[in-house]
């Protein structure tokens, strides 16, 4: 069926990177677009960045942007979030959505979130 | 990059219908039809519930419909089911090529 399962989660000092991972399944991966979303414990969704299908085009949030980078490995089926810099704010499930359909703007599949958390 | 605009809260007795506002700027959800909304249950993933504006996925009750007109969409929950009990959010694509999600709305059935 179809999935996606995220990774990399864990607790981190202040300053330091961690990387996540979304693995996918159940759908023909290099043809959608990837996205990152997170919700910091008891708020709202936050949109964090996408990928193209084929990996040459990203945007980020502003609240992200310079820090973080998103990619992806069509050949494993894995989307990658690396996180710099990370502050404590950045505190958050982690979650990676695909759209429903590859040049869609909804997100109809979710992964069930690898949790971040930095320390101060 | 601002959140889109949802009252915090929205309440109402099973059977009735509540509408949830989800208000933004022409720069996202008044230019594009990439209006779409999301249910959350406590430590669950979010769901899709509405795409593009108005249309539900395969599998959605179609006591849930969605609107737009200007900078502000709305969804619309009739027949109010204890199941319902939730938080919604919204979110749309933006002139930047980026998304933002709504405030976010919980909903609760008396």
């Amino acid at each position: 069926q179809v999935q996606l399962v995220e990774s990399g989660g864990g607790v981190v000092q202040r300053g330091r990177s961690l990387r996540l991972s979304c693995a996918a399944s159940g759908f023909t991966f290099r043809s959608y677009g990837m996205n990152w979303v997170r919700q910091a414990p008891g708020k709202g969704l936050e949109w964090v960045a996408v990928i193209s299908f084929d990996g040459s085009t990203e945007y980020y949030a502003d609240s992200v942007k310079g820090r973080f980078t998103i990619s992806r490995d069509n050949s494993k089926n894995t989307v990658y979030l690396q996180m710099n810099s990370l502050r404590p704010e950045d505190t958050a499930v982690y979650y990676c959505a695909r759209p429903r359909v590859p040049l869609g703007d909804a997100f109809d599949i979710w992964g069930q979130g690898t949790m971040v958390t930095v320390s101060s | 990059q601002s959140a889109l605009t949802q009252p915090a809260s929205v309440s109402g007795s099973p059977g009735q219908s509540i509408t949830i506002s989800c208000t933004g700027s022409s720069s996202d959800v008044g230019g594009y039809n990439s209006v779409s909304w999301y249910q959350q249950h406590p430590g669950k993933a979010p769901k899709l519930m509405i795409y593009d504006v108005s249309n539900r996925p395969s599998g959605v009750s179609n006591r849930f419909s969605g609107s737009k007109s200007g900078n502000t969409a709305s969804l619309t929950i009739s027949g109010l089911q204890a199941e319902d009990e939730a938080d919604y959010y919204c979110n749309s694509y933006t002139s930047s090529s980026t998304y933002v999600f709504g405030t976010g709305t919980k909903v609760t059935v008396l």
